[in-house]
């Protein structure tokens, strides 16, 4: 049973534009969220970790939310950069993590 | 501060054999967290250690082990390898929040195991 889920699964835009990248849950349970870049063959990069007593973290140019209430996260990227081309992963827990699938960005020149 | 490192970074066995990948963590952290990345199934849980004690463990059948050092050095091994047991193993580590949970997870580069 998949429990979290990213759309879209893949995402071309040209650079400078502003982009949502969306992640949902199928419970409600109390959980922090946090939202990782993965570049092709590398590891994981954490961008933002929200905890369950927050709604929002910022860091430059992303700005991520969450919704427990609808059970919702959004990652929103400002301004993208070719540099910002990569899989998106969002993972929720509390001690362990349970992943979307991801969305892979490319941002075109 | 070093980050997660992990090795070895690549692997070749054969089916049948044993492997064993290491993991060090971000100084001060005593959580490790390991997971396997494959294609088809994504990054899966496959267990969490913190402070020499398996806390958390995913479902993966009992070829898979792990232990944690003193030192909060990590290791995962795999027995009777298989086929499908190919993939990217990523060791991430953490700190526990005031709260309970943890804290940010910081992962390594992984293993890239390849099961011939």
């Amino acid at each position: 049973k998949q429990e979290v889920t990213q759309i879209p699964a893949a995402l071309s835009v040209p650079e400078g534009e502003n982009l949502v990248l969306n992640c949902s849950f199928t419970d409600s349970a109390i959980y922090n969220l946090q939202w990782f870049r993965q570049d092709p063959g590398k590891g994981l990069t954490s961008l933002l970790l929200i905890q369950s007593s927050q709604r929002e973290q910022t860091s430059g140019r992303l700005n991520a939310s969450l919704d427990k209430s609808s059970g919702r996260s959004t990652l929103y990227i400002a301004a993208s950069q070719p540099g910002d081309s990569a899989t998106y992963l969002c993972a929720k827990g509390y001690s362990t993590l349970t992943f979307g699938k991801g969305t892979m960005l490319l941002v075109s020149p | 501060k070093a980050g997660v490192t992990q090795t070895p970074r690549y692997l070749i066995k054969t089916r049948g054999q044993q492997v064993t990948l290491s993991c060090s963590p971000i100084s001060g952290h005593r959580s490790v967290s390991w997971y396997q990345q494959t294609p088809g199934q994504g990054l899966q849980f496959l267990f969490e250690y913190f402070s020499e004690t398996q806390r958390n463990k995913g479902n993966f059948p009992g070829r898979f082990s792990g232990r944690q050092f003193s030192n909060s050095r990590s290791e995962m091994n795999v027995s009777t390898l298989e086929l499908g047991d190919s993939a990217l193993y990523l060791c991430a580590s953490s700190s526990r929040l005031g709260t309970g949970a943890q804290g940010t997870q910081y992962f390594g580069p992984g293993t890239r195991l390849l099961v011939l």
